[in-house]
């Protein structure tokens, strides 16, 4: 049972490139979200899901688009990437939300650069 | 926008208790607050999960007051394996609102 993993671990971009991140588990979680994680600023909710064709925006949706075509895959893509976007991408899932804060479980990140 | 404020930073000595607060004013009537621990370099792990009154697990304990525009999460006799980042979280229909985290040192 490996939890939730993220690929790839780290990516240098340059402005304007583009890529996708890969976030996947295997708790047959309904659940699943994106976040972004920046010094001083604690994580920020970007997309989430709420079941397998579903997505939803966050407080940080801009300059990102996502995808959850199978229940333990939430891809999160950048179309053409910023220096403001130079940051530590977690992913995480849980069951049923509910309205409540059920337990997340988080991925080991991805850290992205952008030059 | 709701915000969720910490303390940046505490110090604390092996083997005693430590209390961090959060400061929610705007908390929804459905919402929940739940406590979680990072480590560098990696994701943060669920420690305690609460929406009123007092809840206690293996690990630790979270008071909330009637009001419920606070949160407290307290860490019974802290180890240097404690020292971590710990961010609170409010969470409710739509909204998921992190705290920017308590950097906790714990010193021998």
């Amino acid at each position: 049972n490996a939890g939730v993993t993220q690929t790839p671990k780290f990516r240098v971009l340059k402005t304007g490139q583009s890529m996708t991140l890969l976030c996947a588990q295997d708790m047959n979680h309904e659940y699943m979200y994106w976040y972004r994680q920046d010094p001083g600023m604690g994580l920020r909710l970007i997309h989430y899901s709420v079941g397998e064709g579903t997505t939803a925006k966050g407080e940080v949706p801009d300059g990102y688009n996502v995808s959850r075509l199978k229940k333990q895959n939430f891809l999160l893509g950048l179309e053409s990437a910023a220096p403001s976007q130079t940051s530590v991408y977690f992913c995480a899932s849980s069951n049923t939300d509910r309205e409540r804060g059920y337990e997340q479980y988080f991925g080991p990140g991805t850290r992205l650069t952008v030059t | 926008l709701a915000k969720t404020t910490q303390p940046i930073s505490m110090d604390s000595y092996e083997g005693q208790e430590v209390n961090i607060t959060c400061s929610h004013n705007n908390i929804a009537t459905n919402d929940y607050i739940t406590w979680y621990q990072q480590f560098p370099s990696q994701g943060p792990r669920f420690i305690i999960q609460g929406y009123k009154t007092k809840v206690t697990n293996e690990v630790a304990s979270l008071f909330i007051p009637a009001d419920r525009k606070s949160s407290t999460l307290s860490l019974p006799r802290v180890s240097l394996s404690d020292t971590a980042v710990y961010y609170c979280l409010v969470s409710g229909t739509y909204k998921y609102i992190f705290g920017t985290g308590t950097r906790l040192k714990v010193l021998a």
